[in-house]
């Protein structure tokens, strides 16, 4: 059973400021990483799929790194807005999605 | 292009009872994943449902149990409930040849009393 950890729990920062969380994972058996973005009341909304050791997305102010090697995935965002407030999830993809706990990032105006 | 939908929005039931909640896929979706957030935990898979047969299975009891219908809508299914198997219940679809993208529901929040 993959045992999926986020760090930190929550997080809260200024607006403008950038900041970053990591989703660590064993580092074996699974074949893509995601990361979910999850405003309260609403959907979680996909960000972004990694497959490759080494891959790197771009989504505006929001990017991700991937190092299957050591099992652990880098979400960064840069210049924090009020509207990036949320719970960040990864979920490493095996046979199915095991979620970490999140992240939840608070951006004060 | 209307998302995943999943209904009822909130449910309240006592110890004992069966609850059914229900999922629509995304338009062109074949495939419906179930999952269940604890308070403080993060989702937590129950079972997957392709071409209406139970396809893979997490690590819940046999009181939970599904069925996906030839429109690829799925229910699932709780019975005799617990006070712990009060959680949100997040439905994701997808298509089985690219099981890579799951796109969710806003979840149905069930209180067992």
């Amino acid at each position: 059973i993959l045992n999926v950890e986020q760090s930190p729990q929550s997080l809260h920062v200024q607006e403008g400021d950038s900041t970053n969380f990591t989703c660590s994972f064993p580092s074996s058996n699974f074949y893509a990483l995601h990361w979910y973005r999850w405003e309260t009341a609403k959907s979680p909304e996909a960000l972004f799929v990694m497959t490759l050791n080494g891959d790197e997305k771009k989504k505006g102010r929001i990017s991700a790194t991937l190092n299957t090697k050591e099992g652990y995935s880098y979400l960064y965002i840069k210049g924090s807005q009020p509207e990036d407030s949320a719970t960040y999830l990864c979920a490493p993809h095996s046979d199915k999605l095991i979620f970490g706990t999140g992240t939840r990032l608070q951006v004060f105006p | 292009d209307a998302g995943v939908t999943q209904s009822p929005t909130h449910l309240i039931k006592t110890r004992g009872q069966q609850v059914t909640l229900r999922c629509s896929p995304k338009s062109g979706h074949d495939t419906v994943s179930w999952y269940q957030q604890a308070l403080g935990q993060g989702p937590q898979f129950i079972f997957q449902y392709y071409e209406e047969e139970e396809r893979q299975r997490g690590n819940f009891p046999d009181r939970f149990s599904g069925h996906q219908f030839p429109n690829y809508s799925s229910e699932l299914n709780v019975n005799a409930l617990l006070l712990g198997d009060s959680a949100l219940y997040l439905c994701a679809s997808s298509l089985a040849t690219s099981n890579y993208e799951q796109f969710f529901g806003p979840g149905t929040r069930l209180t067992v009393l």
